[in-house]
């Protein structure tokens, strides 16, 4: 079945560490998307890529970085720079790759970040 | 700024009755709407979209909408609900050219017996 994977689905953080959350969808979708989602926030998008080797940042963006070398995977990572890491991160994919977001977003499972 | 808002943060309601979770979007033009739900420790999934035509969406699980342009409205309803219900429910909205996709807080659906 096609669906986009999210790993792992549970990650610690130390202080001043990096870390790297990994997505990957077989949907052959060109636009991804990672999200953040704390209680009571909603979903605030952190990056998005609509083609490989281009992305852009959303709303929240300082203290993560992503890239985009192939179409099946958008990995994130979380850096010290970011003082408070701790949530619940999705990962997203749409099948349209132009500036349009009337395409439905498809989710994956999630990844729960907290801080040792 | 675009926004989307869900006035109700949490909604109680026994099995079998009808339900509708309340949301309203700010913009003055087109808009493509969106509800997602969101079961714990899961992704979003979608429940159904209102890009143009009729202002009445049917959806997955029995939910529909209606999009409501004079009220900018989109309230999400279902005629009879079931325990599998219960999760959380997000509104979301996009202008559609180079704006990005803006979610609601969230509601939280409860079913009990």
């Amino acid at each position: 079945d096609g669906g986009i994977t999210q790993s792992p689905k549970y990650l610690f953080r130390k202080e001043g560490q990096n870390v790297t959350l990994s997505c990957e969808q077989n949907l052959n979708h060109d636009a991804m998307y990672w999200y953040r989602q704390d209680p009571g926030q909603g979903l605030r998008l952190i990056y998005y890529s609509q083609i490989v080797n281009d992305f852009q940042k959303g709303d929240i963006a300082e203290g993560y970085s992503v890239s985009r070398e192939k179409k099946e995977s958008f990995p994130l990572t979380v850096t010290s720079a970011q003082k408070n890491p701790t949530a619940f991160y999705l990962c997203a994919s749409s099948s349209q790759g132009t500036l349009v977001w009337n395409q439905p977003q498809h989710f994956g499972d999630g990844t729960r970040l907290s801080i040792l | 700024a675009q926004s989307v808002t869900q006035l109700d943060s949490q909604v109680p309601v026994f099995e079998e009755a009808p339900v509708e979770l309340r949301c309203n979007y700010s913009s003055s033009v087109s808009v493509y709407l969106f509800w997602y739900v969101q079961y714990p420790n899961q992704g979003l999934q979608l429940l159904l979209k209102y890009l143009s035509g009729s202002t009445l969406v049917k959806g997955i699980n029995g939910f529909e909408a209606e999009f409501n342009k004079s009220q900018t409205s989109f309230h999400l309803r279902k005629p009879s609900v079931h325990i599998s219900d219960t999760a959380e429910y997000f509104c979301a909205a996009s202008t559609g050219t180079a704006s990005k996709l803006t979610f609601g807080t969230g509601t939280r659906l409860q079913v009990t017996l």
